[in-house]
């Protein structure tokens, strides 16, 4: 299994809440990814990072916003949350340069969130 | 525009039978297909990838297929247990990008019963 971290699995808060989903990443990769679950819908790429101090957004506009200040640690970030939040988040890793893994991309577990 | 459709959407077997996955795509230009099994509540985990020049692809009682012509791939599932019940999806990665952009089927909703 891979070794990429999410904490916390299952988050509950009232809306206008700040929250800080944590993802963590020991393999030493350098791209890592965002990515939004709702039940029985694909996963929607909402941030990724190539490195340290690169964030980028992706193809599903979300109020969010992302870090990277170091290599390991990719931060989720909602300044102020609604009910129209809530989903799964998935944080992803990958390793540089694209082509030499076939871009496989490694999941950690999710986090559950719910706004209410 | 590049998609992957996935069917069927759900499929329940019984114990220790075969069952077969589908997914067609129109991602260009096509670098790789990963089939990946998510458990409920988990991230997906990779079973499977083919690239271009493969046209199958074993892995214990997984067996991925892939039709570069037509655009199409199957995920075979022989003697199913009670811990294959999962979704299972099929992911498409172009070569268009350094990112390496991938695209995400739905997924098919398996649930094996005993």
């Amino acid at each position: 299994e891979a070794d990429i971290y999410q904490t916390p699995r299952y988050l509950v808060i009232g809306t206008g809440k700040k929250i800080t989903l944590e993802c963590s990443q020991t393999m030493g990769h350098d791209k890592m990814y965002w990515y939004q679950q709702d039940p029985g819908m694909e996963l929607h790429l909402i941030h990724y990072s190539y490195g340290v101090n690169s964030t980028e957004k992706g193809d599903l506009s979300s109020e969010s916003t992302v870090s990277r200040i170091r290599t390991e640690h990719f931060p989720l970030t909602l300044e102020s949350a609604r009910p129209s939040h809530t989903s799964q988040y998935l944080c992803a890793s990958s390793e540089s340069p694209s082509g030499t893994s076939y871009n496989e991309q490694f999941f950690g577990p999710g986090t559950r969130l719910t706004v209410l | 525009k590049n998609q992957v459709e996935q069917s069927p959407q759900s499929l329940i077997i019984l114990e220790g039978k075969n069952c077969t996955l589908q997914c067609n795509y129109t991602v260009s230009p096509f670098s790789n297909l990963r089939w990946y099994k998510q458990d409920t509540g988990r991230g997906p985990v990779s079973l499977t990838i083919m690239t271009f020049s493969e046209n199958t692809k074993s892995n214990g009682r997984y067996t991925a297929t892939l039709d570069a012509d037509t655009k199409q791939s199957s995920l075979h599932i022989t003697a199913s247990q009670l811990s294959d019940s999962a979704s299972y999806i099929c992911v498409v990665s172009d070569r268009g990008s350094t990112l390496g952009r991938l695209y995400f089927g739905r997924g098919t909703q398996l649930t094996v019963w005993p």
